[in-house]
């Protein structure tokens, strides 16, 4: 089992321009999120989906867009980058009840916003 | 809304002392988890504890909970090297999707 593939691991974007991560999981998870982690800060909730065709807004949405067409897939999209975008990312994922043993997180994706 | 605070975000000790990191949170939860991170390397689960007074050990370290407290602690052993590492606390908001992280604890284990 791959677990969860993010791609790429790493990006730098211009002022404005868009862009999209890709996050991928082959385990059947129905829950899938997105988190940036910033020094000192933690890793903070972006967006998150419970199944395919479902999506809500973390603590920090804005900038930042996702949709969830299939079970293994929930790309993230940067609308038009800003500097203050770049961080690190994480995808994770767990089975709805699976909660219970933790989350499953990609490797990263590490951008610069220039 | 929920906080996450983890003491101390820097810890240096030596091998062979023992150490406790710890994690207040500020609203009702029912999951608490704890996780590792090595420098420019994804997060690893190590403990997620369900219930008031649960305990979980693996190898040097132990994870508890108190939820009346509001309270988890991570205790460290006998340090050794291998355990470098920054240490994140995780809570799950009660009946949400959402997680919340402190903001970690960057742990160097020295010879």
């Amino acid at each position: 089992n791959a677990g969860v593939t993010q791609t790429p691991k790493f990006q730098v974007l211009k002022t404005g321009q868009s862009m999209t991560l890709q996050c991928a999981q082959d385990m059947n998870h129905e829950y899938m999120s997105w988190y940036r982690q910033d020094p000192g800060m933690g890793l903070r909730l972006i967006h998150y989906s419970v199944g395919a065709g479902i999506t809500d807004q973390g603590e920090v949405p804005n900038g930042y867009n996702v949709s969830r067409s299939t079970t293994e897939d929930f790309p993230l999209r940067l609308l038009s980058a800003a500097p203050s975008q770049t961080s690190v990312y994480f995808c994770a994922s767990s089975t709805r009840t699976g909660r219970a043993y933790g989350y499953t997180f990609g490797s990263g994706t590490r951008l610069t916003v220039v | 809304e929920l906080k996450v605070e983890q003491n101390p975000l820097f810890l240096s000790m030596q091998e062979g002392k023992n150490y406790t990191i710890y994690c207040n949170y500020s609203t009702t939860s029912d999951r608490l988890y704890w996780y590792r991170q090595d420098p420019g390397k994804s997060l690893e689960s190590l403990f997620v504890l369900l219930s008031n007074g649960a305990v979980k050990q693996e190898g040097r370290l132990m994870a508890s909970l108190d939820t009346k407290a509001r309270l988890s602690t991570l205790h460290i052993t006998a340090a050794v090297h291998d355990l470098s590492a920054t240490y994140f606390c995780a809570v799950d908001i009660y009946n949400n999707n959402d997680m919340r992280f402190g903001a970690g604890t960057r742990l160097t284990v020295k010879p």
